[in-house]
């Protein structure tokens, strides 16, 4: 069965910290990875996208990596903003269209 | 500013209702596509289209319809037969369906039952 699972579920840092989120798959056959920030009542917003070929991907303060033998992706976020604060979900696609959408991570940013 | 809007941003349906989600883009995408967001879980695909008068079913399409009149255009309907229609509906757009590149998406409908 396809699946994306993230860790943790949630995960609260004081600004300027770095953090690291999981993203484990079993998504076969694999065609790409994306990370999406989603802030609270608003649609996702694509970070990254990285396919079978890549091992990371930044975007400013923002670093995918993608090991595809391990089928696992994390997303590491570099001297957190209150802005920061925000869902990120791991998104997979398969070798045709079909995407599959992990649970998401709720990232809390304190001052 | 290229993007998605979605309409309205919250809709109320009382029982035995049916209530019409919109969404328009100015993309230019041939793609379109319609999710469900439950708390704790993965948005979910109900309808996707790939070109004009065409659409797919997707994962949850019971109880949903569409239609793909415009290229710009694409709603959905929830129907009386969604009998726990509360969530947050999701539209995405992309260039096509099996392009690398990523999901548009607007900024969302959250449905309730009156």
């Amino acid at each position: 069965k396809n699946q994306v699972e993230q860790s943790p579920q949630s995960l609260i840092i004081l600004e300027g910290k770095n953090c690291t989120l999981q993203c484990n798959y079993t998504v076969s056959p694999f065609s790409n990875l994306r990370w999406y920030k989603q802030d609270t009542g608003r649609g996702p917003v694509s970070l990254t996208i990285m396919t079978f070929s890549e091992n990371t991907k930044s975007n400013g303060r923002y670093t995918a990596t993608l090991d595809a033998d391990t089928k696992q992706s994390s997303l590491h976020i570099t001297a957190s903003q209150l802005s920061d604060s925000a869902s990120y979900i791991c998104v997979v696609t398969t070798g045709g269209f079909k995407t599959i959408f992990g649970a998401g991570t709720r990232l809390f940013v304190k001052a | 500013d290229g993007g998605i809007t979605q309409s309205p941003k919250y809709l109320f349906r009382k029982e035995g209702q049916n209530v019409t989600l919109s969404c328009e883009q100015n993309l230019n995408h041939d793609a379109m596509y319609w999710y469900r967001q439950d708390p704790g879980q993965g948005l979910r695909l109900i309808y996707y289209s790939q070109i004009v008068n065409d659409f797919q079913k997707g994962d949850i399409a019971e109880g949903y319809s569409v239609s793909r009149e415009k290229k710009e255009s694409f709603p959905l309907t929830v129907t009386s037969a969604q009998k726990n229609p509360t969530a947050f509906y999701l539209c995405a757009s992309s260039i096509d369906l099996y392009s690398n590149q990523p999901q548009h998406f607007g900024d969302g409908t959250r449905l309730s039952i009156l």
